[in-house]
């Protein structure tokens, strides 16, 4: 159980274009889910927290209107990459709780996105 | 304020030999801590995790941890390191339930033949 899975698993795309990154949870609701961006040999830095039917709560240095995350089911959270530009290329993973006051949280197998 | 500091970006072993990643958090709640294993172009698997109970923690493959409040420390150790436990580890502090996590900077397994 607990599995969290994430869409597409790689993407290239062009400067200046947008990109959408599924992150769903296959069987549970997940009132909670989070969004990391890992850049190559380095740690996970957690970009959002992201609460279902509300707005997400961004950390310090994300631009909110450059990665629009949308929350609008138990099972699924988005994260779109606006005017993308080479240096938002990174691998993006996404994690989710179970319930509000789990500790858990299962992560998906990540995304790697490229900018060309 | 949470953080996690791993010592030693990158350690290596010979098959066989013991396996200890050092990780330090500080934290002003009792913690929770986590740790996570990460193989090339692939996701978290966590590995262990303590929350309270019992301070030495099993996880899977072998591994395990544990906390040492006094010392601040979650090691994570396994007796015979095999070549398929060479990836990336990651230690995290959670503040406890419904709090975010913290990651430490990770450490590069190399297991060497």
């Amino acid at each position: 159980g607990a599995v969290v899975s994430q869409h597409p698993s790689w993407v290239i795309c062009k400067s200046g274009t947008s990109v959408k990154i599924e992150c769903r949870s296959l069987d549970f609701q997940a009132t909670t889910m989070f969004w990391y961006r890992q850049f190559p040999k380095q740690s996970l830095m957690l970009m959002a927290t992201s609460n279902e039917g509300s707005k997400a709560t961004y950390e310090q240095g994300v631009e909110k209107d450059k990665f629009l995350i949308n929350h609008a089911s138990l099972t699924l959270s988005t994260l779109t990459v606006t005017s993308a530009h080479p240096e938002d290329s990174s691998f993006y993973i996404c994690s989710a709780r179970v319930g509000t006051s789990s500790y858990e949280q299962y992560f998906g197998p990540g995304t790697r996105l490229t900018v060309t | 304020a949470q953080s996690v500091t791993q010592l030693g970006s990158h350690v290596s072993v010979s098959e066989g030999a013991l396996v200890l990643l050092r990780c330090n958090y500080s934290s002003s709640v009792p913690p929770y801590l986590f740790w996570y294993v990460q193989y090339p172009n692939q996701g978290l698997q966590l590995l262990l995790k303590y929350t309270t109970g019992a301070t030495l923690v099993k996880g899977i493959n072998g591994f395990e941890a544990e906390f040492k409040k006094s010392e601040t420390s979650f090691h994570l150790t396994k007796p015979s390191a095999h070549m398929s436990d060479a990836a990336e580890y990651f230690c995290a502090v959670s503040r406890g339930t419904g709090n975010q996590f913290y990651f430490g900077t990770g450490t590069s397994l190399t297991v060497i033949p």
